[in-house]
């Protein structure tokens, strides 16, 4: 089932300029990950962040993690054309192996 | 890395023919795969998890007499879209845990079937 409920839907923004994207969920977690999904394709893991964890970095990729408000964000830096694509929050579920995917962001980066 | 391999990677298919999808772990052994139904602009949703060896576990309102999966070795699961109807036109995406345990570790996806049914 869907548990991750993201924001904003869409986001559009211009070249070099930061992206914010937010994820809040319901349920006790091991773990939160974020990926990204270019149109028609398969989706790509960018970052995984454990529930003792409250932030991590990857290149560009910032993501926090506030169990106690059941939140996420992922914020890309300096982005590029080619950061364009959905970005999709996943849940790691305490005793439950699946993932649950959230509904995503659409980010346009703008040249 | 892990790779997952998809394929076909699209397929048109006439009203009530079966089509196959298969799902590969190039470069490890997948004791679990995960297959996902995406509408356009949508989020993923949980089809069935497939079990090497066993049977799969489908999602609740996921027809197990119409989405058959195998998974006959570790390195390879199919679904088979049976009977298909135009209803069934979807993206349909595979994929594995990478990591030595179904926890804390990250899912490989493959790239996805784009099924059309005419």
């Amino acid at each position: 089932s869907q548990q991750g409920e993201e924001d904003p839907q869409a986001l559009s923004i211009q070249e070099g300029e930061n992206a914010t994207m937010n994820c809040s969920y319901k349920t006790s977690i091991n773990n939160l990950q974020w990926y990204r999904q270019n149109s028609g394709r398969g989706l790509v893991h960018l970052i995984l962040i454990r529930s003792n964890e409250r932030e991590k970095h990857s290149g560009r990729l910032r993501v926090t993690l506030d169990t106690s408000k059941k939140s996420s964000s992922l914020l890309i830096t300096a982005s590029r054309a080619a950061d364009t694509a959905s970005y999709f929050c996943a849940t790691d579920a305490i005793n439950d192996y699946k993932l649950s995917f959230g509904a995503g962001t659409t980010v346009t980066v703008r040249a | 890395g892990a790779v997952v391999s998809q394929h076909p990677s699209r397929v048109i298919c006439k009203s009530g023919t079966s089509v196959k999808i298969e799902c590969r772990s190039l470069d490890f052994q997948a004791t679990t795969m995960f297959w996902y139904r995406q509408f356009p602009k949508q989020s993923l949703m949980l089809m069935a998890t497939s079990n090497e060896g066993s049977k799969a576990t489908y999602e609740q309102g996921v027809e197990k007499d119409k989405f058959l999966i195998n998974h006959a070795s570790l390195t390879l699961s199919t679904l088979t879209v049976t009977s298909a109807h135009p209803e069934d036109s979807s993206f349909y995406i595979c994929s594995a845990r990478g990591g030595t345990g179904l926890y804390n570790s990250p899912l490989h996806f493959g790239n996805g079937t784009r099924l059309t049914v005419t």
